[in-house]
């Protein structure tokens, strides 16, 4: 079953402008990470954030987790065309499903030049 | 630094011929290996994981099967394909690290076409 779910579904900005990303999921988890999905290529994880931490920074991007409501931003700031990929949040649940990661269906994000 | 190949890149395969994909790592020891189907537009659906050589944990009922001859090495296989095969087939690999955080690193994949 999908346990993330990414909102919204495409997003399209400018160059220079932040693009913010939300995930919600179901249960509770261990870690949530975000990655990036060229178009036809593989996944690139981009940043992982433990259950019991609330921000995290990494260069251009800001990651957020509030596990009262089960949800997650991520924020990409002064974006670039490059950016350009769609983005997707993976849950680690953690105890006996520790192999597992389960993904969104992802963020298409557009920056346009 | 561990690499992860995945071949071919792109397939096209008629219905119910046999299909063979292949996963490697390079770099690591002992990982788990993952294989994802990716239909268009969609997020990554797990269909099997291995913790290690011969153990498989399939997802989904489905018309795949995989094996893990060897350490670094996973395989996605059919006997027949049928159409609802087609799709983006990505190998991912984690390892056991000190704080066993399951980042996933994942291959180019595969793009898989059947008439």
């Amino acid at each position: 079953s999908q346990q993330g779910e990414e909102d919204p579904q495409a997003l399209s900005i400018q160059e220079g402008e932040n693009a913010t990303m939300n995930c919600s999921y179901k249960t509770s988890i261990n870690n949530l990470q975000w990655y990036r999905q060229n178009s036809g290529r593989g996944l690139v994880h981009l940043i992982l954030i433990r259950s019991n931490e609330r921000e995290k920074h990494s260069g251009r991007l800001r990651v957020t987790l509030d596990t009262s409501k089960k949800s997650s931003s991520l924020l990409i700031t002064a974006s670039r065309a490059a950016d350009t990929a769609s983005y997707f949040c993976a849950t680690d649940a953690g105890g006996g499903s520790n192999y597992k990661l389960t993904f969104g269906k992802g963020t298409l994000l557009t920056v346009n030049p | 630094s561990q690499t992860i190949h995945q071949w071919p890149a792109t397939l096209v395969q008629p219905v119910g011929s046999p299909l063979s994909l292949e996963c490697t790592v390079e770099g690591t020891s002992n990982p788990n290996l993952y294989w994802y189907r990716q239909a268009a537009g969609r997020g990554l659906q797990l269909l099997f994981y291995s913790v290690g050589i011969g153990q498989i944990s399939s997802e989904v009922p489905q018309n795949l099967s995989a094996s893990r001859p060897q350490d670094r090495q996973f395989i996605l296989s059919s006997k027949k394909l049928l159409l609802s095969d087609s799709g983006f087939y990505l190998c991912a690999w984690s390892g056991i690290t000190m704080r066993a955080y399951n980042e996933q690193f994942f291959g180019p994949g595969t793009r898989l076409t059947v008439l």
